[in-house]
């Protein structure tokens, strides 16, 4: 069965400095990968998801992520953040070959951005 | 399109009361999932439903049912409530655009906070 690591459970940074939010996943077939974000007392939205192709994949709000398969990971990444950034961020994974698709969530990093 | 749409927002139940999450999306999406969020935790899956009169259970579907009679709503049931219940429910929706849906993106309700004491 597939799961999915996310190491830091928050991460506190300032304004306009870089992030990097890690997940690693396990599974011994082939995935596809996402990260979701959660503002405060909202739903999950995607920011991005690698499903093929080029391993650096490029989001909304000025994310991207890279895919490393040697490494098993997929690390989500921002040069500049903002205050509005602060939210919790899921990784998931999907395995490829099954029939539907369901995803693996990892237990979030809450991004604290402050001034 | 107002998306995918959950009510109540907020519930407090006593242990061994029953009630029916509603959920509905408006985007025509034949697929439809329910999420329970604990705190500290991922999401987990309770049910989710391919199309209209189809369902089946996720990772922990224990002590609820489901239906699907419409593409627009899929109703969650607490039969009878318990402590271990308490969470964040999300419902979910995605449009197969690949044919079995993988690899979609799923469009996620604002949640219903629940309580049970």
């Amino acid at each position: 069965a597939q799961s999915v690591t996310q190491l830091d459970s928050q991460v506190p940074v300032f304004e306009e400095a870089p992030v990097e939010l890690r997940c690693n996943y396990s599974s011994s077939v082939s995935v596809y990968l996402f990260w979701y974000v959660q503002y405060p007392n909202q739903g999950l939205q995607l920011l991005l998801k690698y499903l093929s192709g080029s391993t650096l994949v490029k989001g909304i709000n000025g994310f991207e992520a890279e895919f490393n398969k040697s490494q098993t990971s997929f690390h989500l990444r921002k040069p500049s953040v903002h205050i509005s950034d602060t939210a919790e961020y899921f990784c998931a994974v999907s395995l490829m070959n099954t029939g539907f698709q369901k995803l693996v969530f990892g237990t979030g990093t809450r991004l604290l951005v402050s001034p | 399109n107002a998306g995918v749409t959950q009510t109540p927002k907020f519930r407090i139940l006593k242990i061994g009361q029953s009630m029916t999450l509603q959920c509905t999306q408006d985007m025509n999406h034949n697929y439809m999932y329910w999420y329970r969020q604990d705190p500290g935790m991922g999401l987990k899956l309770i049910y989710y439903s391919v199309g209209a009169g189809i369902t089946d259970k996720g990772e922990v579907p224990n002590g609820y049912n489901v239906s699907r009679s419409t593409t627009e709503d899929f109703p969650l049931r607490l039969e009878l409530a318990a402590p271990s219940q308490t969470s964040v429910y999300f419902c979910a929706s995605s449009y197969p655009m690949g044919g079995s849906g993988v690899g979609d993106e799923q469009y996620f309700g604002p949640g219903t906070r629940l309580t049970v004491t």
